[in-house]
């Protein structure tokens, strides 16, 4: 069974630069699928991040991508999200995923639990 | 991007009742690379639907799926308890644009 958790800091200064990771237990990322960064704002709907592939491909959401880098460490079996410049309007629930097998941008059979990021000095 | 719209807001309904929600697109989703999620408060969305009709492993068959090109609906034939929360559609049309959801529509206990 395929299960993914998030970590990393629940509060980040504005302007600062917020680093997520997700650790992949149960499939080994270097056998292939996109996986990928999914964030909420509290009360509101779904925003895609990100994919990116064991190889190093990466495919950003063109209103972020100025400000994200994502990264695999394939050792560890886990991947990476870095968003720079933060503000308040970055305050969200992040969510890791496995992309559906095939897709670049399929649709999600496995998410993390979601880690509550919140931007505020 | 393909923005998509879902239709009605809040949805009303007692458990019993049959629930049809809509989710719209701007533009053709190819091949209905269109995805159905439920999600309830303070967890992960859940995976419903793909392919615009396909069930998601272990998803009882009172959910359904239909539609192609622009119009997309999905079906709760009777609702259960457990039903009432937030749905979104999601398309994965693979275009360079990336991914986009819809912005949910709440089922809600009338």
């Amino acid at each position: 069974q395929v299960q993914l958790q998030e970590s990393g800091p629940g509060l980040v200064k504005p302007s600062e630069t917020l680093s997520l990771t997700c650790a992949v237990s149960g499939y080994s990322i270097s056998s292939g699928y996109f996986w990928g960064w999914i964030r909420q704002p509290p009360g509101k709907g779904l925003e895609w991040i990100g994919n990116l592939h064991h190889s190093g491909n990466t495919f950003y959401n063109a209103s972020l991508k100025s400000r994200l880098t994502m990264s695999v460490d394939t050792s560890k079996n886990q991947f990476s999200l870095k968003l720079s410049s933060v503000t308040a309007t970055d305050t969200a629930v992040y969510y890791c995923a496995r992309v559906a097998p095939g897709y670049t941008y399929g649709y999600v059979a496995y998410w993390g639990q979601g880690t509550l990021v919140t931007v505020s000095s | 991007e393909i923005v998509l719209t879902q239709s009605p807001g809040t949805l009303s309904l007692s458990p019993g009742e049959r629930a049809t929600l809509s989710c719209r697109a701007s533009q053709s989703v190819g091949s209905s690379y269109l995805a159905w999620y439920l999600q309830k408060p303070g967890q992960a969305p859940r995976l419903l639907l793909y392919g615009a009709s396909n069930r998601a492993t272990g998803i009882p068959d009172r959910f359904s799926g239909s539609g192609s090109g622009t119009d997309f609906t999905l079906t709760i034939s009777s609702l259960e308890p457990e039903d009432f929360a937030v749905y979104y559609c999601q398309q994965y049309d693979n275009s360079p644009q990336g991914t986009t959801f819809g912005g949910g529509t709440k089922v809600e206990i009338k």
